[in-house]
């Protein structure tokens, strides 16, 4: 079964810090993988994704990731927060059959 | 095009009561999910389904119904709802062969807010 863990639950930074937010999977087989953003009040909405390649990827935003297969993680980066980035980040995992697999969360709160 | 379209958007029940949440995907997506979302547990997966005809259970599945006639539909039945059973609920669909062969990403509904007394 595939399980996804994010770090840190909570985040609080200053505009123009920079963000980075752990995700570590466990899955023996071929993934792909995501990050999401809900917004308050909001459904979730694709931040980025990883299916093969170049694992530095590029989302919305100026968020990237990287994917790092030996650690089995897929950290998330922004080189420098806005107000508006204050949301819910949930990095989850696939397969190929569809299931999906997310991690608990993390709430980033910017303070402007 | 309106994506992933739930109803209704709130819904308060007491306990031992029975309703179903409807979602509607109008993308052909092969793939169709429940999932609840509660406080610092995330999303958990309660049914999903690869097809018409096809539905297979979640990491939370009991006390929740699911049927897949169509490609389109993938209603969510409560038979007897619990308190336990508030949360508040998002349908998402992907497609299975969304980008280059790979699973696509999840579009989810706007959600359905549950509360059971």
């Amino acid at each position: 079964a595939q399980s996804v863990s994010q770090h840190n639950h909570h985040v609080i930074l200053s505009e123009a810090a920079s963000l980075e937010l752990g995700c570590n999977y466990s899955y023996g087989g071929t993934v792909n993988l995501f990050w999401y953003v809900q917004y308050p009040g909001q459904h979730l909405q694709l931040l980025l994704k990883y299916f093969s390649g170049d694992p530095l990827v590029k989302g919305i935003k100026g968020f990237e990731a990287e994917f790092i297969k030996s650690k089995f993680s897929f950290n998330l980066r922004k080189p420098s927060v806005q107000w508006s980035d204050t949301a819910e980040y949930f990095c989850a995992v696939n397969t190929n059959a569809g299931k999906s697999t997310f991690g608990d969360g993390t709430t980033l709160t910017v303070k402007p | 095009n309106a994506g992933v379209t739930q109803t209704p958007k709130f819904q308060v029940l007491k306990t031992g009561q029975s309703m179903t949440l409807q979602c509607a995907q109008d993308m052909n997506h092969e793939y169709m999910s429940w999932y609840r979302q509660d406080p610092g547990m995330g999303l958990r997966l309660i049914h999903y389904s690869v097809g018409a005809g096809i539905t297979d259970q979640g990491e939370v599945p009991n006390g929740y119904n699911v049927s897949r006639s169509t490609t389109e539909d993938f209603p969510l039945r409560l038979l007897s709802a619990a308190p336990s059973q508030t949360s508040v609920y998002f349908c998402a669909s992907l497609s299975l062969l969304g980008d280059r062969g790979h699973t696509g990403e999840l579009f989810f509904g706007e959600g359905s807010r549950l509360t059971v007394l």
